[in-house]
This record gives structure tokens, C-alpha cells and sequence, in this order.
């Protein structure tokens, strides 16, 4: 079945310093990949998304990498502040764009 | 411009009761999900629809749950015979979904109802 899998452990990093989150996926050929963010008590909101075929995509201090052969993105905060502290979900949506699996996020602490 | 709104924000029922929860999208979006989060979890897909095609029902965990969607703005996600498993938040999310712009796939997501069964 379709997995999606983050680091379940909270990343602790001191404020500055760049975080750099996790997102395997096995059994899936996503055509789109989306990273959200999630504060306690609300909803996800929207950050980046990338498709199948862009390696690498940019968001003033946000990076996304996207890498279908090894089924992974990685995501990267650089000069970390405490108002990154969140949980940030990694999605991904098939080739119609209908059907997203969310990953169950990691949780991510920025210390300042 | 108004954002996705949910309600109630919080629904405390007893088990066995029925429960509708109630979603308003952000007008002109044509896409609507519904998910489900328990508490730690990630969100678990329940149910989409797209503008007049049939909705996708294959996230919903059993035939207690149905969703509707009247002209094609609002959406009910009633729950029957509430278990207390059913205990969660319940998140809607709507997207734009027209065209091919990657900016069209953004979900903008309701702040959610917390549904509690005792």
C-alpha cells in the first residue's frame, strides 16, 4: 500500500542554523509533491509544491528537493527563527492532482 | 477574502448519535476534501469532490460516514451512529483546480471541528 513517511521524532535546531526535514514515500508515483506547515490548533498551510519532473524548487528561506528515483524530498528552513517551531506535513497528489496522502509530519522546534 | 470556514469548531456527542459537520469553501473553488486527524496523527483522506463529476469516495472508513456538496459550494460530512472512534478533528480544504498552474493545487485549509464521542 502507499506509504509516506517522516521523521516521527521532533527535530530540535538552534535559531540560524538551517533544518532540514525528511519525506519517504514507497508504492507511489506522485506526479506533485507539497510541503505544509501546521501550528497547533489549525489547519496545514500551504508552503511549496514541485513536480515529478523539477529537482529543486525555491521560496525566499525555504528549499524543496524532489528525487523520483529515490522516492524522497527533502525540505530545508536556512537561517532558522523561532517563529519556524511547527509541524510541517509532506503531501503528495497523483497525475489529476485529486487524491493527496499527507505524511504525518515532523515536528520542528527552532531554540533561539 | 474570506478563508475556508468550519462548523462548529467543537461537537461533543454521545455515542450512537448522528453528527453533521458543515464546511463553506472559499468561493470560485471548484475542489473540496475532506480529511480527518487524530490527535498526533497525519490527515487521513476521506472524501473529494470536483465541481459536477462524482466525488471520490474512497477514504471514507465505513458506510457511516456520507458527504454532499449542494451546488457545488457547501459541504455536509455527516457521520451516523457515532463510535468513539470517530473522535477527532475534522479538517475541510479547498483548491482552485483549474488549469495546470502548480498554484492551483494549493489546499487552503478551514481551522477544522474537533469532534469528541462519549
Amino acid at each position: 500500500s502507499q506509504k509516506i513517511e517522516q521523521n516521527s521524532e521532533a527535530l530540535n535546531i538552534q535559531e540560524g542554523k538551517t533544518a532540514t526535514l525528511t519525506c519517504n514515500y514507497t508504492n507511489y508515483s506522485p506526479a506533485y509533491l507539497q510541503w505544509y506547515r501546521q501550528d497547533p490548533g489549525r489547519g496545514p498551510v500551504f508552503l511549496l509544491l514541485i513536480r515529478e519532473n523539477e529537482k529543486e524548487k525555491r521560496k525566499e528561506r525555504l528549499k524543496v528537493t524532489f528525487d523520483t528515483t529515490l522516492k524522497q524530498s527533502l525540505f530545508h528552513i536556512t537561517a532558522s527563527q523561532p517563529a519556524d517551531s511547527a509541524t510541517y506535513l509532506c503531501a503528495l497528489l497523483n497525475t489529476g492532482g485529486f487524491k493527496t496522502i499527507f505524511g504525518a509530519g515532523t515536528r520542528l522546534f527552532v531554540k533561539a | 477574502g474570506a478563508g475556508v470556514s468550519q462548523s462548529p469548531s467543537n461537537k461533543v456527542t454521545e455515542k450512537g448519535k448522528d453528527v453533521e459537520l458543515r464546511c463553506d469553501p472559499i468561493s470560485g473553488h471548484t475542489a473540496l476534501y475532506w480529511y480527518r486527524q487524530s490527535l498526533g496523527q497525519g490527515l487521513e483522506f476521506l472524501i473529494y469532490f470536483q465541481g459536477n463529476s462524482a466525488p471520490d469516495k474512497s477514504g471514507l472508513p465505513s458506510d457511516r460516514f456520507s458527504a454532499e456538496r449542494t451546488g457545488g459550494s457547501v459541504s455536509t460530512l455527516t457521520i451516523q451512529r457515532t463510535q468513539q472512534e470517530d473522535s477527532a478533528v475534522y479538517l475541510c480544504a479547498s483548491s482552485l483546480r483549474q488549469g495546470t498552474s502548480g498554484s492551483s493545487y494549493e489546499q487552503y485549509f478551514g481551522p477544522g471541528t474537533r469532534l469528541t464521542v462519549t
